[in-house]
């Protein structure tokens, strides 16, 4: 069964801490994984995105890993702000009968404090 | 890049009635558009794809008599909520993809649904 999983569930720090949220996904078959922030009321927007050949990718602050042999993601937040407080969400996409579905994981909530 | 635009973007209707939800791209055409609930602290949930000029596909679970999609051009999809019910309050997002050989979706703002 195709499924993403994500940890933690919610993690609190303090504004201009790194942090590093964790994706687990087994999805076949397996073309890409994009991490998406989207603050409260708004819809997702995307930060990175990488394919199995990718290991790492920069987004300004934003850093995500992909380990497609462990198929682990990691998003790595460096310096936070308040502004970074929003859910993050992990999409894998799977590619079948030549179009792509998405799976989602449950996001991790993200909140920084002054 | 591309913009995926929804209308209204908060709604607040008595239970009972219907409303209509608009996705629209702006700057592509989309061969297919993905409609998505999502209740307070929870991810999103896959409802319906369309694609242009044909039915909805429905996920496990949505009625499909009860939220109606229409993908008639290739940039316009609606969501209609018939009979709304309190429990049908949450927030509904669209995306939308140009082609069906394409991983990228691009998502709308969302629209809030609140029924009373």
């Amino acid at each position: 069964k195709n499924q993403v999983e994500q940890s933690p569930q919610s993690l609190i720090i303090l504004e201009g801490k790194n942090c590093t949220l964790q994706c687990n996904y087994t999805v076949s078959p397996f073309s890409n994984l994009r991490w998406y922030k989207q603050d409260t009321g708004r819809g997702p927007v995307s930060l990175t995105i990488m394919t199995f050949s990718e290991n790492t990718k920069s987004n300004g602050r934003y850093t995500a890993t992909l380990d497609a042999d462990t198929k682990q993601s990691s998003l790595h937040i460096t310096a936070s702000q308040l502004s970074d407080s929003a859910s993050y969400i992990c999409v894998v996409s799977a590619l079948g009968s030549g179009t792509y579905k998405y799976i989602f994981g449950t996001g991790t909530r993200l909140k920084v404090l002054a | 890049g591309a913009v995926v635009s929804q209308h209204p973007s908060w709604v607040i209707c008595k239970s009972g009635t219907s409303v209509k939800i608009e996705c629209r791209s702006l700057d592509f055409q989309a061969t297919t558009m993905f409609w998505y609930r999502q209740f307070p602290k929870q991810s999103l949930m896959l409802m319906a794809t369309s694609n242009e000029g044909s039915k909805a596909t429905y996920e496990q679970g949505v009625e499909k008599d009860k939220f109606l999609i229409n993908h008639a051009s290739l940039t316009l999809s609606t969501l209609t909520v018939t009979s709304a019910h309190p429990e049908d309050s949450s927030f509904y997002i669209c995306s939308a993809r140009e082609q069906l050989s394409s991983y990228e979706q691009y998502f709308g703002p969302g629209t809030r649904l609140t029924v009373t």
